[in-house]
Formats: C-alpha cells, structure tokens, sequence
C-alpha cells in the first residue's frame, strides 16, 4: 500500500517563476492538504482540497493555487516565485478532511534563487 | 487565534532516561491535539492525539502524552529514551469549535538522545 508520493523531490527555480507541486495521496484518502514548512520553523497551512475544490486556505497570497483531480490527486502552483518561497512544501492526505490523522508525504524541497 | 509554543528548540537525553518534551496550546474551546515526528529528509509522522477521553494518551514507539486542561499543556513523554528517538518533534491543534479543518504546528523540538 503506497503512502503518500510526492514529486518532485526537490526543485531549483529563480525569482518570478512559476512552479507546480505534484501529490498523490495514500489509497483510500479523498483530501489532501498542502503545508509549506520553511528552515526552522513548523509547517503552515496552505490550504486543502476536497471533492476537487478548494475547502479551506490559509495565509498565503493568490500567488499559491492547487487543484485536484478527479483521482484525488492534487497539484499546488505558485507563480511568481519569490525568495521566500524556498520551503519544504508537503503534502498530507486523510479522509474527508478529519485531521485526526494526517499522512504527509516526503515533501518537495524547493530552492528559488 | 489559536497557536501552539514549543518552549524548548532542544531537548537532550541519555539513552535510558525518560524524556519530556513541552508543549502549550491556546484555542477557543476544546482542542484536538497531536504530536508528529519528523525524520531527516522525511515527512511528518503521526504519533498520538487527543480527542476526548482520558488525558494520558499512548501513541506509536512508546511514546505518551498527557493532556491538562487547567495548563493548557500537552507534553510528549516516554519513560525509556532510544537513541533512535532522535529526531524534531511538532505538536499540533485544531480547535473544535471553528469547524477548521487546518493543523496549526508549533515551531518544533529537536531531541537528542546521546548513547
């Protein structure tokens, strides 16, 4: 049974470009949510998807878009990449979005230089 | 708003001692709580929740927690430390009562447990 997969492992973008996050969740999960943890610091809350729409966002600028398919994968967006936005960006899966246990993916290691 | 603390960035333990790691939490109303670890180069892992119930919580590996409402704490613990519980440890919160569906992570604590 495959956990949750993420691609690709890491990444190395310049300022103002645009990027896409892949993420397949664990089998038999319908909503994934996305988490960006930078250096030192816990991860925050992007924003989660379910039934293919956009449930809830965090505190991040329009900059960071998603979607998710109809096989309940998912992609995060960012346009315009700033400086900043050098993170950890993970993914986690649970069913219908009841938190009480997420599994997170190994992540995506974006450095934007 | 809600938030998690984390007082302590480290924490360092010999092998065989027990381990306490510290965490507050501020929410309005009741909170569901969890603990997750990290591995380098992985991602999260759950160890244990609090939901309802009973405040002494047992988890993966040992671990348990202990949840105190008059404290506003729910400190990760274990009476035996491995070296192999090396690893940043998060606790996390969601707050019953705003219907969110998003974990607020405090800032981590990385443990370190000699030989």
């Amino acid at each position: 049974d495959a956990g949750v997969t993420q691609s690709p492992t890491h990444l190395i973008k310049t300022r103002g470009q645009q990027v896409t996050l892949r993420c397949s969740p664990k089998s038999g999960h319908d909503t994934v949510s996305w988490y960006q943890q930078a250096l030192g610091q816990g991860p925050q809350f992007i924003f989660q998807y379910y039934e293919e729409e956009e449930r809830q966002r965090g505190n991040f600028p329009d900059r960071f878009s998603g979607h998710q398919f109809p096989n309940y994968s998912s992609e995060l967006n960012v346009n315009a990449l700033l400086l900043g936005d050098s993170a950890l960006y993970l993914c986690a899966s649970s069913y219908r979005g009841y938190d009480e246990k997420l599994f997170f993916g190994s992540g995506t290691q974006l450095s934007v230089l | 708003a809600q938030s998690v603390a984390q007082p302590e960035d480290q924490v360092n333990v010999a092998e065989g001692n027990p381990l306490t790691v510290k965490c507050t939490y501020s929410v309005s109303g009741n909170p569901y709580l969890f603990w997750y670890v990290q591995y380098p180069n992985r991602g999260l892992q759950f160890l244990l929740k609090y939901i309802t119930g009973d405040n002494l919580v047992k988890g993966s590996y040992g671990f348990e927690a202990e949840f105190n409402k008059s404290q506003t704490s729910f400190h990760l613990k274990k009476p035996s430390a491995l070296v192999s519980d090396s690893a940043l440890y998060f606790c996390a919160v969601r707050g019953v009562m705003d219907s969110s569906y998003k974990l607020i992570f405090g800032s981590g604590t990385r443990l370190l447990v000699r030989p």
